[in-house]
C-alpha cells in the first residue's frame, strides 16, 4: 500500500456541485499538505496543518475547504465547483523540516 | 518572503549530453533547498535535498546538485542523460519554521530527451 493515499484518482464533476478529495497516510507524520497543480504554474499551496488541531490557509485557499479528521487524513473539499478549478491535486505529508515532503499521487479533477 | 525560479520551461538534451537544469531562490534566511522529479501520470519523488550541510548534493539516478550562496543558484545536473531522465522536475525551497516544513515551488522544467 502506498504510505499516501488520496481518493479519487479521478473525477469529472459539474459545476456547482460539493465535492471532496479525500488523503490519508500511514507516514504517522503531524504535517499534511494541499497543493493545486496547473501547467505552467508549478504546484501551489492551498491548505496546510501541522497538527489535527492546527489548519492553515495556503496562497490560493479560496473557494476551499479542509478538514482534518485525524493524525492520518486530511480532506479538502470545493464547496461549489467552478471550471477553473480544475487542476491536478496533490495532498503531502512531512515528518519535520528539512526532510522534504511525501507526495500522494495525485486527483485528476475536471469541472464542467 | 521564499521564492522560486526556474530558468526554462522545457530543456531538451541529447542521449549521453550533459543535463543542466537551473534553479535560483529567495529567501531571508538560509534555506532548505529541494529537487522533485515527476514522471508522467505520478506523484513527486524527492531527487535530493540541500539542508545547510555539504554545498554538493548527490541524489538519487545519478543527478546531483550544489548550493551557491552567492549566486542564490541550486542548479541540478547529470553528466550523462538517459532516456528514463524524460520527466518533469520542481526545484522547492523552505525556510526555518520552528521545525515544520512548508515548501514553495518553482513552476517546473520539462526535460526532454532527443535519442
Amino acid at each position: 500500500d502506498a504510505d499516501v493515499t488520496q481518493t479519487p484518482r479521478n473525477r469529472i464533476t459539474k459545476t456547482g456541485k460539493r465535492i471532496m478529495l479525500e488523503c490519508s497516510q500511514t507516514k504517522g507524520h503531524d504535517r499534511m499538505y494541499w497543493y493545486r497543480q496547473d501547467p505552467g504554474l508549478g504546484l501551489r499551496l492551498i491548505y496546510y496543518s501541522f497538527d489535527v488541531k492546527d489548519i492553515n490557509k495556503g496562497e490560493i485557499s479560496d473557494g476551499y475547504s479542509v478538514s482534518r479528521q485525524a493524525q492520518a487524513k486530511f480532506s479538502l473539499s470545493l464547496e461549489s465547483a467552478i471550471p477553473n478549478q480544475t487542476a491536478l491535486y496533490f495532498c503531502a505529508t512531512s515528518e519535520t523540516q528539512g526532510h522534504g515532503y511525501t507526495f500522494g499521487s495525485g486527483t485528476r479533477l475536471t469541472v464542467v | 518572503a521564499q521564492s522560486v525560479t526556474q530558468l526554462g520551461s522545457h530543456v531538451s538534451v541529447s542521449e549521453g549530453a550533459l543535463v543542466l537544469l537551473r534553479c535560483n531562490y529567495s529567501s531571508s534566511v538560509p534555506p532548505y533547498l529541494f529537487w522533485y522529479v515527476q514522471y508522467p501520470n505520478q506523484g513527486l519523488q524527492l531527487l535530493l535535498k540541500y539542508t545547510s550541510a555539504a554545498t554538493l548534493v548527490k541524489g538519487i539516478n545519478g543527478f546531483e546538485a550544489e548550493f551557491k550562496k552567492s549566486e542564490t543558484s541550486f542548479h541540478l545536473t547529470k553528466p550523462s542523460a538517459h532516456m528514463s531522465d524524460a520527466a518533469e522536475y520542481f526545484c522547492a525551497v523552505s525556510e526555518f519554521n520552528f521545525g515544520n516544513e512548508k515548501l514553495t515551488f518553482g513552476t517546473g522544467t520539462r526535460l526532454t530527451i532527443i535519442p
